[in-house]
This record gives C-alpha cells, structure tokens and sequence, in this order.
C-alpha cells in the first residue's frame, strides 16, 4: 500500500523557515517524480514544487523561487521542502504527491502539513 | 504561466441526474489535463488524466473529454459519494497549474 507521510508543519513568523518531510513507502521511490501542492484551508490547490527521480530536474511556482528548495533522499524514501523567507501568504496546508500514471499528474497524496506563518 | 478556468464555480445538481463541468486553460497544453475530487477533510484524487482515461479504479460513470484549451468532465448517474469538489489541472509545462474548482452540491 502507498503511503506518503508528512511532518515538519507548524507555526512559525513570517521571514522564518521551516523544512518540511515526507515518508514514503509502498512503491519504488526512485522511480518517480515527487512534488509539493499547498492550499489554504477553504481554497483551491496550488503546485508548489517537483522534483525528477533523480534529482536532475526541479521546478517552483514563481512565488517561491529563490525561498524554497525541494530535495529527495531516494536511500531514505523520503522527499523534504526547505522554505525559508515565510510569509503570511505561505500559510497553507503542505501535500506530499507521488507522480501519477502520466508525469505530472499525481496518483498518491499525503494527508498533508498545516504550515502557519504568522506573528 | 497557463491559467486554468473552471465553470461554473458551483453546480446545484440532484442525485441520479448527469452533469458536465468545463475547464478552460489560457494557452494549449494538448491532452495534458488531469481531473481530481476532493471530499472536505480529504486530500484530493485523481480522476481522470490525458483528458479523457479514468485513473486506476475510478469507475466508468466519470468521463473526460478535450484537447487544446478547453475539457470537460461528465458524471453521470450523479451517486451521494459524488458531491465534492472537482478540480482540473494541466501538465504540460513544468509550472503545473490548477483550476480554482467547481463545487457540486445536492
């Protein structure tokens, strides 16, 4: 069974950071791209970032390039978000997502991280 | 950036009736389109992808359609479980975008 588990959520103010992870089990982690989609609670999805199976490739939404960094330890089955900079736009709840039967679309969600960046 | 328009924002519908729901994207992404349900409390689950093949285990009553700019999803024969919300998302450039979704209510 897929499991994707994230952790590393919480409270923190704004220009802060925080780094986010994400267990995998259940499937070949190194075979395939992972990402990052955040909403606020109420709100609709947003891409935040991805990653290649190998690390080669990443991608972020404009709003958090130069802030966040997305990696992965494929010995470790695990996927990490390093946000730093935060604001109060950030605040969001942070899903884990395995890439899907086509690249780019995700078959497998995490529960999700509540991250809340406020003073 | 392809900006992905959802309609309408809300669909009042009745259970055993049938339904579409459009999405529009601001710039070609071919058949690169995924449609996901998200159930309040729930993370999403994908649907639908290359715009019209049902992902694994979604049953033949949601069908997708499309290519270019525009895509619909159709539910038909509307069960309970299936008031949630529908959101679609392109995959053909790197910077994957979302709809804002549509929200199918009894």
């Amino acid at each position: 069974e897929v499991q994707l588990v994230e952790s590393g959520g919480g409270l923190v103010q704004p220009g802060r950071s925080l780094r986010l992870s994400c267990a995998a089990s259940g499937f070949n982690f190194d075979d395939y791209d992972m990402h990052w989609v955040r909403q606020v609670p109420g709100r609709g999805l947003e891409w935040v970032s991805g990653i290649s199976w190998n690390s080669d490739n990443m991608g972020y939404v404009d709003s958090v390039k130069g802030r966040f960094t997305i990696s992965r330890d494929n010995t470790k089955n695990s996927l990490y978000l390093q946000m730093n900079s935060l604001r109060s736009e950030d605040t969001a709840l942070y899903y884990c997502v395995k890439d899907g039967p086509v690249a780019g679309t995700g078959d497998y969600w995490g529960q999700g991280t509540l991250v809340t960046v406020s003073s | 950036e392809t900006v992905m328009t959802q309609s309408p924002a809300t669909l009042s519908v009745s259970p055993g009736g049938r339904v579409t729901l459009s999405c529009r994207a601001s710039q070609r992404v071919s058949n690169n389109l995924a449609w996901y349900q998200q159930k309040p409390g729930q993370a999403p689950r994908l649907l639908i992808y290359g715009a019209s093949t049902r992902a694994t285990g979604i049953p033949a009553r949601f069908s997708g359609s499309g290519s270019g700019t525009d895509f619909t999803l159709t539910i038909s024969s509307l069960q309970s479980e299936d008031f949630a919300v529908y959101y679609c998302q392109q995959y053909n450039h790197w910077l994957y975008t979302f709809g804002q979704g549509t929200k199918l209510e009894i």
